[in-house]
């Protein structure tokens, strides 16, 4: 069956750290998303692409950067993590065009703890 | 700006019973109304959306949901709930006008469903 995966699940790390957490699908969508769960704020979306080569800010994109270089994959990288960053992590594809109409499908979620 | 509102943090029914969990949107143009469900430790799974025609709209798991254009609302609702249905819910949002096709994600209601 299709999936998308993220890893790893649960990550500690130190402030000033660079973190890559890893989104990996199967299903050959084109858009691909990252967000981030807090309490009280729902999710909130940091980056997003459309295509192989095509990455685009979201509300919450300071201090995170992602790149699209194949269609399966879209890392998030936490230039120097900061404790601000403490959350939990998801992943998320789609196969619509415009991407608003489908549904999302959702990896299981990365935790991190920056410290 | 868009916004999506879920007026109450936590609603409890006892099991058997109908159950609502509200949302309320505020976008420009045509809405896109999407509910996902979140089970704990896991990523959102999609439930049901509306993009256009009937307002009463069906999903997964036999939740319902009724688009109320002049109420601003969409409301999730089961006639007869189940424990297994214990989870996160959350509304979201996006419209049919032209650039961004991003969703706007409500902040979650936990529904407890008491044996």
């Amino acid at each position: 069956d299709a999936e998308i995966t993220q890893s790893p699940r649960h990550k500690i790390t130190e402030t000033g750290r660079q973190v890559t957490l890893a989104c990996h699908q199967t299903w050959n969508h084109n858009n691909m998303f990252w967000y981030r769960q807090d309490l009280g704020h729902g999710l909130r979306l940091i980056h997003y692409s459309y295509g192989v080569h095509d990455t685009n800010k979201g509300e919450v994109s300071d201090g995170y950067s992602v790149s699209r270089s194949n269609t399966e994959d879209l890392p998030l990288t936490l230039e120097s993590a900061a404790s601000s960053q403490t959350s939990v992590y998801f992943c998320a594809s789609s196969e619509r065009y415009p991407p608003n109409t489908g549904e999302l499908f959702f990896g299981e979620g990365s935790r991190l703890t920056v410290l | 700006a868009q916004s999506v509102a879920q007026p109450e943090d936590q609603v409890n029914v006892a099991e058997g019973n109908p159950l609502t969990v509200k949302c309320t949107y505020s976008v420009s143009g045509n809405p896109y109304l999407f509910w996902y469900v979140q089970y704990p430790n896991r990523g959102l799974q999609f439930l049901l959306k509306y993009i256009t025609g009937d307002n009463l709209v069906k999903g997964s798991y036999g939740f319902e949901a009724e688009f109320n254009k002049s109420q601003t609302s969409f409301h999730l609702k089961k006639p007869s709930a189940l424990v297994s249905d214990s989870a996160l819910y959350f509304c979201a949002s996006s419209h049919s006008g032209a650039g961004s096709y991003q969703l706007t994600f409500g902040k979650g209601t936990k529904l407890s469903v008491i044996p």
